[in-house]
C-alpha cells in the first residue's frame, strides 16, 4: 500500500518569506500525486496535481511543487507568502480508485 | 453547479444514537468517497463508490454503512453511535476517466459530537 510522509506537523514563516512543505511518498511506478489545502472550517481544495510530464507544476494562488523520482518526493513551493496562506496543507498520492493522504502540515504567517 | 453538498454542518448525538450524514453532487462524477479527519491524522476513507449500486470499505469502515442508489447521493449511516465517531466528516467526488486517479472535490464537512 502506498503511504505519504509530512515531516512537519507545523510550520511559521513570516509573511512575504518564501516556503517550501514537504512531501515523500511510496510507490513502486509514476504517482499521481496531489497538493490539497484546507482553510479553518473549510473543506479541501485542490492547489496542484502530478501526473506525467514537466516534473515542476504550477498550481493556483501561486504554488508550485517539484516532483522528483530519485527522492521520491513532491515538495511544495511558493516565493513569497501571504497572510491568506495559513491553512493546513495536504499531500495525497492516487492509489487505484482512491487518495493516500498525509498527516497535514499546519502552516502559520507571522506579520 | 453546487459542487459536493454535505448535510448537517453540525450535529452533536448520544451514544447509541443513529443517524445519516447526506452528501451529494451534481457534476456527474462515477466516484464518491466518506473520509473522516481527526487532528493530526489527516485524512482516513471510510467507504467509497465507483458508481450506482457499487460499495467498497475503506480503510476505517467500522460502525459505517453506506449505499449508492443513485449517482448523485451517496450517504453515510451511523447505527450506534459512539464517542470515538467524533469526528469531522468529508464527502468527496471524482470522475474518474482513462485510467487517471483525478482530483477529488470535497464537500465543506460535518462535524458530529458523540457524547
Amino acid at each position: 500500500a502506498q503511504s505519504v510522509t509530512q515531516p512537519d506537523i507545523h510550520i511559521t514563516v513570516s509573511e512575504g518569506a518564501s516556503l517550501e512543505l514537504r512531501c515523500n511518498y511510496s510507490y513502486g511506478a509514476t504517482p499521481y500525486l496531489f497538493w490539497y489545502v484546507q482553510s479553518p472550517g473549510q473543506g479541501l481544495q485542490l492547489l496542484l496535481k502530478y501526473f506525467s510530464g514537466d516534473t515542476l507544476v504550477q498550481g493556483i494562488k501561486g504554488f508550485e511543487a517539484e516532483f522528483k523520482r530519485s527522492q521520491s518526493s513532491f515538495n511544495l513551493r511558493k516565493p513569497s507568502v501571504h497572510w491568506s496562506d495559513a491553512a493546513e496543507y495536504f499531500c495525497a498520492v492516487g492509489e487505484g480508485n482512491k487518495l493516500v493522504f498525509g498527516a497535514g502540515t499546519i502552516l502559520r504567517v507571522k506579520s | 453547479n453546487a459542487g459536493v453538498t454535505q448535510t448537517p454542518k453540525f450535529r452533536i448525538l448520544k451514544i447509541g444514537q443513529s443517524m445519516t450524514l447526506q452528501c451529494a453532487q451534481d457534476m456527474n462524477h462515477n466516484y464518491m468517497y466518506w473520509y473522516r479527519q481527526d487532528p493530526g491524522m489527516g485524512l482516513k476513507l471510510i467507504y467509497y463508490s465507483v458508481g450506482a449500486g457499487i460499495t467498497d470499505k475503506g480503510e476505517v469502515p467500522n460502525g459505517y454503512n453506506v449505499s449508492r442508489s443513485t449517482t448523485e447521493d451517496f450517504p453515510l449511516r451511523l447505527e450506534l453511535a459512539a464517542p470515538s465517531q467524533t469526528s469531522v466528516y468529508f464527502c468527496a467526488s471524482s470522475k474518474k476517466t482513462s485510467g487517471v486517479v483525478n482530483e477529488q472535490f470535497f464537500g465543506p464537512g460535518t462535524r458530529l459530537t458523540v457524547l
